[in-house]
């Protein structure tokens, strides 16, 4: 079955500093894998996706994320963080169901804090 | 990209009554979802919505307790059944947007049971 992993519950950043969330994934085939973004009280908000071509993906709000063969790794990034990045952080993979059915596999969340 | 509107935003109910979440999506989705969120935790599914159909559950969760219907490509609605203070959770709809791969999700509803 396909999974992904965060292995950081928090991450703490100083504003203007670069920041990193790490997520790992098994899967059998090729991976579609995710980053989404949680603010309080919302819901779930797309950041970027890889499905093929360059492992560095960009996304919204000035994120990207570097997929990683070898590591199996799909590492979130942005050159400067924001006070207002500050939200907890899912990375997803799709799992193939059956023809043209799916399933999103959520990780455990990666707390990200900016501080000023 | 596909906006998703849930109903009702939160709920406090008694434990023993049933409550029934709404979702519509704005544009058309190939598949709809329902989860569950603890604040601050990781999303669990419940069920995949299907058009038409009986929903496809998850191992934990049965249809009697959490019936799901879907009669169109745009809207769905999730039950939480004869609740208990064990049901108090978020509950996320979300949307396969055709064509891109991406899930969308509605803001949420949150459901506290006394």
């Amino acid at each position: 079955a396909q999974s992904v992993a965060q292995p950081e519950d928090q991450v703490n950043v100083a504003e203007g500093n670069p920041l990193t969330v790490k997520c790992t994934y098994s899967v059998s085939g090729n991976p579609y894998l995710f980053w989404y973004v949680q603010y309080p009280n919302r819901g779930l908000q797309f950041l970027l996706k890889y499905i093929t071509g360059d492992n560095l993906v960009k996304g919204s709000y000035g994120f990207e994320a570097e997929f990683n063969k070898s590591q199996t790794s799909f590492h979130l990034k942005k050159p400067s963080a924001l006070v207002s990045d500050s939200a907890l952080y899912f990375c997803a993979v799709r799992d193939v169901i059956g023809s043209g059915t799916y399933k999103y596999i959520f990780g455990t969340g990666t707390r990200l804090k900016v501080l000023a | 990209s596909a906006v998703i509107s849930q109903k009702p935003s939160r709920d406090i109910c008694q434990r023993g009554t049933s409550l029934t979440i709404q979702c519509q999506v704005d544009s058309q989705v190939t598949m709809m979802f329902w989860y569950r969120q603890q604040p601050g935790q990781s999303l669990t599914l419940i069920a995949t919505a299907n058009q038409g159909s009986e929903a496809t559950y998850e191992s934990g969760f049965v249809i009697d307790k959490f019936p799901i219907s879907r009669p169109n490509l745009t809207f769905s609605t999730l039950t939480v059944s004869n609740m208990s203070p064990e049901d108090s959770s978020i509950y996320l709809c979300s949307g396969l947007s055709v064509g891109t791969g991406e899930l969308f999700f509605g803001e949420g509803s949150r459901l506290t049971v006394l």
